[in-house]
């Protein structure tokens, strides 16, 4: 069954510091989404991307995030200058149509900034 | 109000025993609406996606009230294995999901 990979599964960093979180949609997928979910909280919409572009993002997703599809399968997610707030567990979603198409998740990378 | 709202449980029923979980919404214009389930520090994992006429998968069963703007789950003959974190998820049709906080279940041998 196809599914979501996301790499790494943990990566640990200094205050300041850039990280790049990477995903391997499912190949047959047209889009692609991040969420976060922060220790004990609810599951949070960051980006959705669509046509090499992003299609909607989140108040949460500031200047300091970007996302990029540098190839025809990797999609990753940016954090320029980490901060201690952006500890959290990061998901990787891929769907294969916008609205009523289920997403499917990644296992997750677990950032945590120090 | 929240834009969806689950009780957090804890939920601990015996094994064998029909549980069920409410969720409700806030946005009227919500389309689409999914139950996921989510073991402690994994990922959401889409249990069933609910429709108007309300479907049922195995022991699972989903029903779907839009003029209340409420969601259900049925989990009859409950196992251990089904000891999780139960995710209601509404989208409005455009990409996002939004997710409620969820409600944790515990299936007791």
């Amino acid at each position: 069954e196809p599914e979501v990979t996301q790499t790494p599964s943990h990566q640990v960093t200094q205050m300041g510091q850039e990280v790049i979180l990477r995903c391997v949609p499912i190949s047959n997928h047209l889009y692609f989404y991040w969420y976060r979910q922060i220790l004990g909280q609810k599951v949070e919409f960051l980006v959705s991307f669509y046509n090499n572009e992003i299609s909607e993002k989140s108040e949460i997703f500031d200047d300091q995030f970007s996302v990029e599809r540098p190839d025809g399968s990797n999609f990753t997610l940016k954090i320029r200058s980490t901060k201690l707030e952006d500890s959290a567990m990061y998901f990787c979603a891929s769907s294969a149509g916008r609205g009523r198409n289920e997403q499917f998740f990644g296992p997750g990378t677990r950032l945590t900034v120090l | 109000r929240k834009e969806v709202e689950q009780d957090p449980g804890p939920f601990n029923v015996p094994e064998g025993a029909t549980v069920a979980f409410n969720c409700t919404y806030s946005n009227s214009a919500s389309q689409s609406f999914f139950w996921y389930r989510q073991d402690c520090r994994k990922e959401p994992k889409l249990l069933m996606s609910v429709y108007s006429s309300g479907n049922e998968d195995g022991r699972f069963t989903a029903q779907l009230n839009r003029a209340s703007q409420y969601i259900s789950l049925l989990i009859r003959d409950s196992k251990l294995s089904d000891s999780a974190t139960y995710l209601c998820v509404v989208n409005i049709g455009n990409e996002k999901l939004t997710f409620g906080t969820g409600t944790r279940l515990t299936i007791i041998p």
